[in-house]
């Protein structure tokens, strides 16, 4: 899987939109980039993910870029909630399964 | 139930003892995963389960831990002999075949005293 590399940390003012980047630079066509959280105590929870085409749930929007070299995260109006540890995962669809955790952004969320 | 399943949530034990982690995945998903995470560290992974075969066992520490999983959902992981450094809390996720979102349990909490 290629690795991805994210900033340590970043703080988020209450009701902002929180903007979190990830660099893949060495993705390859067939790897998805995945977004999963861990909030303090609790198992890590699936955010979003895509392949090249920008995608939108109902928790979050994912942007990548035409390279695919890199994306941004954006939690539209974060809560104080959304304080967490952020992962950026790129996974091949043929080894998707074996999801390799990096150390992620640490996302304080401040009101 | 709705989610994946693990138990104990909480399991001390004294160094030298063998412990089973238990793991019930969401009904349906053929594919099982674990993970470690020691204090303020980041993710491990373990093992993953396609069905009731684990293609993929590079991530076991040592071979005091094995897995298995019978049925195709439940899974036990077993540490035998256990060491100090084995605390950690151990993630179970589960997702269905085509769907690559994975599902985590609340995890296991094991101290090694």
């Amino acid at each position: 899987d290629a690795k991805t590399t994210q900033p340590p940390s970043m703080d988020c003012a209450e009701g902002r939109a929180a903007n979190l980047p990830c660099n893949h630079s060495t993705i390859s066509g067939n790897e998805y980039v995945y977004w999963y959280r861990q909030i303090h105590s609790q198992g890590p929870q699936y955010i979003i993910h895509g392949l090249k085409n920008n995608e939108t749930n109902e928790m979050a929007s994912l942007i990548i870029t035409e390279d695919r070299k890199s994306s941004t995260l954006i939690l539209p109006h974060a809560t104080l909630r959304d304080t967490a540890v952020y992962y950026c995962i790129a996974a091949s669809s043929s080894n998707d399964y074996k999801l390799s955790f990096g150390a992620g952004t640490t996302v304080t969320v401040r009101a | 139930g709705a989610g994946v399943s693990q138990s104990p949530s909480n399991k001390v034990t004294e160094k030298g003892k063998d412990v089973e982690l238990r793991c019930d995945p969401i009904s349906g998903h053929t594919a099982l995963y674990w993970y470690r995470q020691s204090l303020g560290q980041g993710l491990e992974f373990l093992i993953y389960f396609q069905g009731n075969s684990a293609p993929d066992k590079s991530g076991l520490p040592s071979d005091r831990f094995s897995a298995e999983r019978t049925g195709g959902s439940v899974s036990t992981l077993t540490i035998q002999r256990t060491q100090q450094e084995d605390s950690a809390v151990y993630l179970c996720a589960s997702s269905s075949y085509l769907n690559t979102e994975a599902f985590f349990g609340q995890g296991t909490r094991l101290t090694v005293v």
